[in-house]
């Protein structure tokens, strides 16, 4: 259980062009679903947190208006990048929250995606 | 001081023996602890969730946080080349505007058939 896709895998688009990525847990309801970003050899950094039904919550240096979350579901939430440029090219992970067994107030368990590699040219 | 700290490795292990993975965090609220695995060019695999004192193992993982030193560890039992890859600890931290998944930057393991 806990599985989460995510599509596309890859993606190349011109600048100035939008993407959308879609994060879809498959086999559960997400409490909550998370946007994070990866550049080469360094740690994931977390864009976004999203709710079904609520606006996200950007993490601080993050631009909500480039960065667009919709958080349709409980099983999907999308991720458009507008007008993209070459420096937004990278890997974009989402992941799925869920509560884990015996866990407590604070114990989300997140599923990550297998994430999107966006080069933008 | 950075909120989970981990040595970047890398840990180099020699094939079946144990491999083991340190994490400190610095938030004495912090109450849920994950380990995650990724492969290069992969996403993050959750392996082990640990949420109370003392050990949790999980097939050749093995889990154990202490809370009154501030520090989770990781140990692989019977290590194979197929766990070569970057461990990630990763910390609830208890926050005003919300609770936030906290990673620390990662251990790199090598297992050397």
């Amino acid at each position: 259980g806990a599985v989460v896709s995510q599509h596309p895998s890859w993606v190349i688009c011109k600048s100035g062009t939008s993407v959308k990525i879609e994060c879809r847990s498959l086999d559960f309801q997400a409490t909550t679903m998370f946007w994070y970003r990866q550049f080469p050899k360094q740690s994931l950094m977390l864009m976004a947190t999203s709710n079904e039904g609520s606006k996200a919550t950007y993490e601080q240096g993050v631009e909500k208006d480039k960065f667009l979350i919709n958080h349709a579901s409980l099983t999907l939430s999308t991720l458009t990048v507008t007008s993209a440029h070459p420096e937004d090219s990278s890997f974009y992970i989402c992941s799925a929250g869920r509560w884990g067994q015996g866990a407590g107030l604070a114990g989300t368990e997140q599923y990550f995606g297998p994430g999107t590699r966006l080069t933008v040219t | 001081q950075k909120e989970v700290e981990q040595n970047s490795g890398p840990l180099s292990v020699p094939e079946g023996a144990i491999a083991s993975l340190n994490c400190t965090y610095s938030d004495r609220g912090s109450q849920s602890f994950f380990w995650y695995r990724q492969y290069s060019g992969k996403s993050p695999e959750l392996i082990m969730s640990i949420y109370s004192n003392g050990d949790k193992e999980d097939g050749r993982f093995t889990a154990q946080l202490n809370k009154a030193s501030q520090y989770v560890s990781l140990l692989i039992r019977d290590s194979q080349p197929s766990d070569s890859a970057t461990y990630l600890c990763a910390v609830i931290v208890i926050k005003a505007a919300g609770n936030k998944l906290t990673f620390g930057g990662g251990t790199r393991v090598l297992v050397k058939p």
